[in-house]
């Protein structure tokens, strides 16, 4: 079955580095997401992007996030300085067409210190 | 704007019993309503989804949900727990289409007795 592969699985960053997440979705889908999973808290959505551009983004993307589809097969999520607040797991994901749902990738977990 | 209540942050069944997540949702517009799963360190499974056409749906792992668009719910079922069941479980919504943004309620871990 088709995955959505994320990497690194763990990453440590001191604060206010800067750090790229990546993410390959699944080969014939259109939609890109970003989620983040603070610890012990709900997943929330941070952004969507499709025909390489942002669909939609919440109030948590700041001007310190970023998305990029570089070469046509990965995704990438970067946070230019990191806060402690940016701990968190960030989940990538992907949709083809109307109706199918999202394919969830393993997720990343960012710890900043 | 649209949200998802799970009450129950916890809930803990006997293995053999019966499973019951309770999932309301609030859309301003027809709702895709989906359930997913996460086991430990591990990302999110979806479990199953309501689109359109059959309010009761089916998933993976012998679980099902009913869409009820009286009550706003797309409560969890399954007839026996078993042990692998074990797991937080998300319900989410999107507005339209499926591929709009998701909406995730708080989640239930579930925990079973053995």
């Amino acid at each position: 079955e088709p995955e959505v592969t994320q990497t690194p699985s763990h990453q440590v960053t001191q604060m206010g580095q800067e750090v790229i997440l990546r993410c390959v979705p699944i080969s014939n889908h259109l939609y890109f997401y970003w989620y983040r999973q603070i610890l012990g808290q709900k997943v929330e959505f941070l952004v969507s992007f499709y025909n390489n551009e942002i669909s939609e983004k919440s109030e948590i993307f700041d001007d310190q996030f970023s998305v990029e589809r570089p070469d046509g097969s990965n995704f990438t999520l970067k946070i230019r300085s990191t806060k402690l607040e940016d701990s968190a797991m960030y989940f990538c994901a992907s949709s083809a067409l109307v109706g199918n749902g999202y394919t969830f990738g393993s997720g990343t977990r960012l710890t900043v210190v | 704007a649209q949200s998802v209540t799970q009450l129950g942050s916890h809930v803990s069944v006997s293995e053999g019993a019966l499973v019951l997540l309770r999932c309301n949702y609030s859309s301003s517009v027809p709702p895709y309503l989906f359930w997913y799963v996460q086991y430990p360190n591990q990302g999110l499974q979806l479990l199953l989804k309501y689109t359109t056409g059959a309010t009761l749906v089916k998933g993976i792992n012998g679980f099902e949900a009913e869409f009820k668009k009286s009550e706003t719910s797309f409560h969890l079922t399954k007839p026996s727990a078993h042990m692998s069941d074990a797991a937080e479980y998300f319900c989410a919504v999107s507005e339209n289409f499926g591929n709009e943004k998701l909406t995730f309620g708080t989640g239930t871990r579930l925990t079973i007795i053995p």
